[in-house]
């Protein structure tokens, strides 16, 4: 059980174009879902927390206008980067808590973003 | 604020050499503490993770890690490497109100 998925699993774009990322918990609800960024051969750096229904609390320097995060559903998170550039080229990835009292969190596989 | 610090940067070993990589955490409360692997160009794995009780924790593929609350430390150890545990490894640390915070890594190479 506790599975998380992303789609797509890498993606090239050009430069200027959006760029959606789903994240999926496949059979547990929800309720909270971070979204990370690493750099290659670097750690995970937090980029937002994003709570069903409400809005996203994003980490200081992370651009809100930039990485639009929408939390629609229990089992279901996006991040879109808008106006891609080739330095938002780095690997995205989410992590689901089931809820409340809960302590580990569930990591999907990853996106690997190219602007070119 | 939390923060984690991993104690080496690259870590070369010959296989069947013994293992231990240094986590250290600052935050005074109770927390929850894990170790993950990302294997070249994989996703993160939970390798091992303590909440409570025991503070020696085994995980997976011979690992195991000891949390020492006075040091505020979560060592990760493996007695014999094998050429396949050649990765990153990531400490955490995670708190009920906190957000998750992840150590910079430590890259493992184990020489054949």
């Amino acid at each position: 059980g506790a599975v998380v998925s992303q789609h797509p699993s890498w993606v090239i774009c050009k430069s200027g174009t959006s760029v959606k990322i789903e994240c999926r918990s496949l059979d547990f609800q929800a309720t909270t879902m971070f979204w990370y960024r690493q750099f290659p051969k670097q750690s995970l750096m937090l980029m937002a927390t994003s709570n069903e229904g409400s809005k996203a609390t994003y980490e200081q320097g992370v651009e809100k206008d930039k990485f639009l995060i929408n939390h629609a559903s229990l089992t279901l998170s996006t991040l879109t980067v808008t106006s891609a550039h080739p330095e938002d080229s780095s690997f995205y990835i989410c992590s689901a808590l089931p809820g409340t009292g809960w302590h580990e969190q569930f990591f999907g596989p990853g996106t690997r973003l190219t602007v070119l | 604020a939390q923060s984690v610090s991993q104690h080496n940067h690259h870590v070369i070993l010959s296989e069947a050499a013994s293992l231990e990589l240094g986590c250290n955490y600052s935050y005074g409360g109770t927390v929850n503490l894990f170790w993950y692997v990302q294997y070249p160009g994989q996703h993160l794995q939970l390798l091992l993770k303590y909440f409570s009780g025991d503070p020696l924790v085994k995980g997976i593929k011979g690992f195991e890690a000891e949390f020492i609350k006075s040091k505020f430390s979560f060592n990760l150890r493996k007695p014999s490497v094998q050429w396949s545990d050649t990765a990153e490894y990531f400490c955490a640390v995670g708190s009920y109100g906190q957000n998750f915070v992840f150590g910079p890594g430590t890259r493992l190479s184990v020489l054949p």
